[in-house]
């Protein structure tokens, strides 16, 4: 089992559609969580952070399930510029190490 | 320009010779981290440094393979006697190293072609 999965997409959507991503983990000590993008096998950039709170910025919401080890992001109202492959990644911050996990990514399209 | 910054962007290398793939991290960032991406895969994290110590290379390959981060200059992730598979885009990420701040932010990378 990957440490990290995600569906590979690629999501092809209208733009001001809603979309959401789902992203599961197997490593039930990992204690931080974030969501990142990659353009074009640019670098990938930081988009958030997720919390067990759940979080929101702008256009993004990002949920945390501990119990079910499953982390979400919600885009709404999708924008042209948010084609792009979305990176679920997962730190399990053992050991006193600071590795970061990748998904291989989720593709999204947006359309006119 | 505060970001990660990386250099050579692309190096082309033939088999056998060496590549050399330097880091300069964020300002204000005293960790350093090199990840991989092969094609068509995803990131794979090779090695976390400190000024002057290695914290964890699990990642690394064992053989050809080498990192520092000496107490002045960038990051150097050195690989010896390069084989076609090491092609490859090679990332350096920075993070602050201050407890409850776990961020990692990444520099452009540098595309390695080995011929």
């Amino acid at each position: 089992r990957k440490e990290v999965e995600q569906d590979p997409g690629p999501f092809n959507v209208p733009e001001g559609a809603t979309v959401a991503f789902n992203c599961t983990y197997s490593n039930s000590a990992s204690q931080s969580f974030f969501w990142y993008r990659q353009d074009c096998r640019k670098e990938p950039k930081l988009l958030m952070s997720v919390y067990s709170s759940g979080n929101e910025d702008g256009r993004f919401t990002a949920q945390l399930n501990r119990a079910s080890q499953y982390i979400s992001l919600l885009i709404r109202d999708s924008k042209l510029s948010d084609s792009a492959t979305y990176l679920c990644v997962v730190n399990p911050l053992t050991g006193g190490g600071n590795k970061l996990t990748f998904g291989t990514g989720t593709q999204l399209k947006v359309e006119l | 320009n505060a970001g990660v910054m990386q250099n050579p962007r692309h190096l082309v290398r033939r088999r056998g010779q060496e590549a050399r793939l330097r880091c300069s991290p964020m300002k204000g960032h005293s960790h350093v981290y090199w990840y991989r991406q092969l094609p068509e895969e995803g990131l794979k994290f090779m090695v976390y440094l400190q000024k002057e110590n290695i914290i964890d290379e699990s990642g690394m390959p064992k053989e050809r393979f080498s990192a520092e981060f000496p107490k002045e200059g960038p990051s150097i992730l050195r690989i010896q006697q390069v084989v076609r598979g090491d092609s490859a885009a090679y990332f350096c990420a920075s993070s602050p190293g201050r407890a409850g701040s776990y961020e990692q932010y990444f520099g452009p990378g540098t595309r390695l072609t080995v011929t």
